[in-house]
């Protein structure tokens, strides 16, 4: 079945101490992104990659690291987790060529104390 | 920053009515779009796609799309409670370094009453 997944799906944490989240696709997208998603801000883009070693910021990058050393992985780093940091977060991957669907995974609620 | 603009909501229908949803959009050279659905918690669901001018038609949703104009609409026919949800508009960048991006509006929020 052609999905994306991530895990954990909730996780509460302290401010500070570090996580990740992971993030795999079996589609073979190329392109990937992560969002989060707060009430009344809709989703905002934190980062993406066009490919393996391709990362670039979103537009709410603060904070947060990505890495993408295989094409179907895209894990999300918090290093330093602050509580304006918990929210709603989904990964997604987009089919390439002329349609640009993506993809999302079913979210991670995160909560940071 | 490209911009998706959709009608604020919330929108509440009667059942069996006909939903219409709207977006307008910034970016003239957006080729693609698309429409998700988005159940409370839950993650944005792709429903429709479209990517010419005219109407696109699948089951009891109709997308429409006009380009001169930077706007796509979808229309539910037949709402059901179950069509509850909050719907997403979203664009795609137009071209270089950002091709694959999408641009989400802030979504409209459903709801249909018996």
């Amino acid at each position: 079945e052609a999905q994306v997944t991530q895990n954990p799906r909730y996780l509460i944490t302290v401010t500070g101490k570090k996580l990740t989240v992971t993030c795999s696709q079996n589609m073979n997208h190329e392109y990937m992104s992560w969002y989060r998603q707060d009430p009344g801000l809709g989703l905002r883009q934190i980062y993406y990659s066009m490919n393996v070693e391709v990362t670039d910021k979103g537009d709410v990058p603060e904070g947060y690291k990505v890495s993408r050393k295989e094409k179907r992985n895209f894990p999300l780093i918090l290093e330093s987790p602050s509580p304006n940091q918990t929210s709603l977060y989904f990964c997604a991957s987009t089919r390439g060529g002329p349609y640009n669907e993506q993809f999302f995974g079913p979210g991670t609620r995160l909560t940071v104390l | 920053q490209k911009e998706v603009e959709q009608n604020s909501g919330p929108l509440s229908v009667p059942e069996g009515a006909i939903a219409s949803l709207n977006c307008t959009y910034s970016d003239r050279g957006s080729q693609s779009f698309f429409w998700y659905r988005q159940y409370s918690g839950k993650s944005p669901e792709l429903i429709m796609s479209i990517y010419s001018n005219g109407d696109k038609e699948d089951g009891r949703f109709t997308a429409q799309l006009n380009k001169a104009s930077q706007y796509v609409s979808l229309l539910i026919r037949d709402s059901q409670p179950s069509d509850s949800a909050t719907y997403l508009c979203a664009v795609s960048a137009s071209r270089g370094s950002t091709l694959g991006r999408l641009y989400f509006g802030r979504g409209t929020q459903l709801t249909v009453w018996p």
